[in-house]
């Protein structure tokens, strides 16, 4: 059971937009930074967002990310077949004093 | 560029030791907090432990608190997990991950990741 949850998964047809939630509580999400991961089957995860809604160079700006009270959201636009692959949002716990993952999402491009 | 290499798992019984190693290259190690970011076969992320840059502070996840120890040496830019009393539900795939100095707790890098498996 994760501490943020998540759907276990979304999908979407090529050049559609998917939004996947986080939902948390107000020791994580609602006052600390979301951070978004993609990990491709087989690969180490990737920082996709930082900071709610920052993106590192080289992400495309396809990716963004949203907060508001102890929700998040990442959203795809303009859905690519490289875009499958599981995503995980975490937050530093202010109770458990440590990182806190959501459980994945896999995004299926259909 | 930034590489981070681990090294030192493999298969062991539960109750033994093992030490893990994480080789830091490319940035300025002793800037940056570390974490252990582990990964059981075909589950999710788990966070494990941070240090901070200057070794300081030290934070674990609550199922490892008491036996596993997050230690870094700036002099060599390594970072090390010692692991006792491994448990069967230890095995993952452990990764090292960088967290740049104002980056709100982001894992802006990741090494390949090294495989533990604790089994009788």
């Amino acid at each position: 059971q994760s501490v943020l949850t998540q759907p276990p998964s979304a999908s979407g047809t090529p050049g559609q937009r998917v939004t996947i939630s986080c939902s948390g509580s107000s020791s994580n999400i609602g006052n600390r930074n979301v951070n978004w991961y993609q990990q491709v089957p087989g690969t180490a995860p990737k920082l996709l967002i930082y900071k709610n809604n920052q993106r590192p160079s080289g992400v495309p700006d396809r990716f963004s990310g949203s907060k508001s009270g102890t929700s998040a959201s990442l959203a795809i636009s303009g859905l690519h077949s490289d875009d499958e692959a599981d995503y995980y949002c975490a937050a530093w716990d202010e109770s458990l004093n440590g990182v806190v993952f959501g459980g994945g999402t896999k995004v299926t491009v259909l | 560029q930034v590489k981070l290499v681990e090294s030192g798992g493999g298969v062991v019984q539960p109750e033994r030791s093992l030490r893990l190693s994480c080789a830091a290259s490319g940035f300025t190690f002793s800037n940056d907090a570390m974490h252990w970011v582990r990964q059981a076969p075909g589950k999710g992320l788990e966070w494990v432990a941070v240090i901070w840059y200057d070794g300081s502070e030290k934070y674990y996840e609550d199922s490892v608190k008491g036996r596993f120890t997050i230690s870094r040496d700036n002099s060599k830019n390594i970072l090390f997990l010692q692991m006792n009393s491994l448990r069967v539900e230890d095995t993952a795939l452990y990764y090292c991950t960088r967290d740049p100095s104002g980056s709100g707790w982001a894992f802006a890098s990741w090494g390949q990741g090294t495989l533990v498996t604790v089994s009788s």
